[in-house]
């Protein structure tokens, strides 16, 4: 299957500060990517869908300041999350959208804001 | 409002036996319908997926049966290893331009397989 790499695998912040999480599509060029959040034993809970080169579509609910989505090329998109407080410790995981149907997912990156 | 509902939510199978988890969905829209494996920690991993034109798809010991009458399908683990043991979750996908080819998930079923 294709690779999706996303950067960092784990992260700990402080609360009130940044961070930011990367997801690169080795080796295809994928010009849709989707972020979701994940609880623990839960599904996956789509956040946003980012097309390359223009503003990323959130879903209802999302604070889109809170979560700053970048997708600046064909192969990298970064979720930012501003201001990051408990609450927003989850499992990040960004997919990357290689054709019309296939979308391949990236190991994800568990966020802990203490 | 989950759109894909799946069960059952857990399970647990014998090494060597089947595994089944079943979906249901409601949008016609949908059109194109995969699994994935998860293990604790990890991404989803695309396991099968399927289009509602064929009404079973079969590759190694996974199989994907779906009745678009009825508006369901189902993942088949045959002959189930302890390696299986995973969450598993199917999804579809939304047609349309708009959509950017989202996918809606089901639950999840975690599944445990015993020696």
């Amino acid at each position: 299957g294709a690779v999706v790499s996303q950067h960092p695998s784990r992260v700990i912040c402080k609360s009130g500060t940044s961070v930011k999480i990367e997801c690169r599509s080795l080796d295809f060029q994928a010009t849709t990517m989707f972020w979701y959040r994940q609880f623990p034993k839960k599904s996956l809970m789509l956040m946003a869908t980012s097309n390359e080169g223009s503003k990323a579509t959130y879903e209802q609910g999302v604070e889109k300041d809170k979560f700053l989505i970048n997708h600046a090329s064909l192969t990298l998109s970064t979720l930012t999350v501003t201001s990051a407080h408990p609450e927003d410790s989850s499992f990040y995981i960004c997919s990357a959208r290689r054709t019309a149907t296939e979308a391949f997912f990236g190991q994800g990156t568990r966020l802990t804001v203490v | 409002q989950q759109q894909v509902k799946q069960s059952p939510q857990s399970l647990i199978v014998q090494k060597g036996g089947i595994s089944i988890i079943n979906c249901a969905y409601e949008n016609t829209a949908f059109d194109y319908f995969p699994w994935y494996q998860q293990f604790p920690g990890k991404g989803p991993a695309l396991l099968i997926a399927i289009r509602p034109d064929v009404s079973e798809k079969k590759e190694g010991r996974f199989t994907i049966s779906f009745n678009k009458s009825a508006k369901q399908f189902s993942l088949h683990i045959m002959d189930s290893q302890p390696g299986d043991s995973a969450t598993y979750f199917c999804a579809a996908r939304e047609s349309g331009a708009d959509s950017w080819g989202k996918l809606q998930f089901g639950a999840g079923t975690q599944v445990v397989v015993t020696p």
